[in-house]
């Protein structure tokens, strides 16, 4: 099984500023690396998909990176709605998830 | 549109066996590509994937829940039932079905269905 870790657990930043996510696979899972937001009492939300390509209708503040092992969401200048929990997910090897990284104010 | 919403029992015994419905609209699962998956989520924890089938009857499960995991799709109806055989109170979750194409990832999800294991 792919282990995905994720850091930090917890995230805390204000609006307008910058975030960054790392998510790190246990093995190579080539660029079948996607990124999730998950609000309150919702379902996720594909934001990212095989390490790099926004979902549609994404905002372009938010951007995915790397390859192989390590991986990077990087949302630009946070909006106040972005304050939520984040996946990493890989399809390489069935499906894992990561175990979330909080994004806080 | 493409929606999907799970139903089933939202309580179920120890020992038991869960079955779960995903009814889904706006698209096919004969259509080639497609697939329809399964991820639980327990209270205040990460998500799990349990299980996937793809519109050629391609079915892959959790290694670690595979012996225990049923995947099957009913075109006709467009549904996908998932079963999870000898339910123990750990397997407590919200549990959701979702859409994916097979070079992609889960881009449409149900509500989710909070399923409860208890005596």
């Amino acid at each position: 099984e792919t282990v995905l870790t994720q850091s930090p657990a917890t995230l805390s930043l204000s609006p307008g500023e910058r975030a960054t996510l790392s998510c790190r696979a246990s093995q190579s899972v080539s660029s079948y690396l996607a990124w999730y937001q998950q609000k309150p009492g919702q379902a996720p939300r594909l934001l990212i998909y095989d390490a790099s390509n926004r979902a549609t209708g994404i905002p372009a503040r938010f951007s995915g990176s790397g390859s192989g092992t390590d991986f990077t969401l990087t949302i630009s200048s946070l909006e106040p709605e972005d304050f939520a929990v984040y996946y990493c997910q890989q399809r390489s090897n069935f499906i894992t998830f990561g175990q979330g990284t909080r994004l806080e104010i | 549109q493409i929606t999907l919403k799970e139903s089933g029992p939202t309580l179920v015994k120890p020992t038991q066996t869960l079955t779960l419905t995903c009814t889904f609209s706006g698209f096919s699962l004969s259509t080639g590509g497609v697939g329809v998956g399964w991820i639980r989520q327990p209270p205040g924890k990460a998500l799990e994937g349990l299980a996937l089938i793809y519109w050629n009857d391609d079915k892959r499960y959790s290694p670690s829940l595979r012996s225990r995991l049923t995947i099957t799709k009913d075109t006709s109806k467009n549904q996908v039932v998932l079963t999870m055989t000898n339910m123990d109170p750990v397997d407590t979750a919200t549990y959701y079905c979702a859409h994916r194409k097979s070079t992609s990832d889960f881009d449409y999800w149900g509500q989710g269905t909070l399923v409860t294991v208890s005596s």
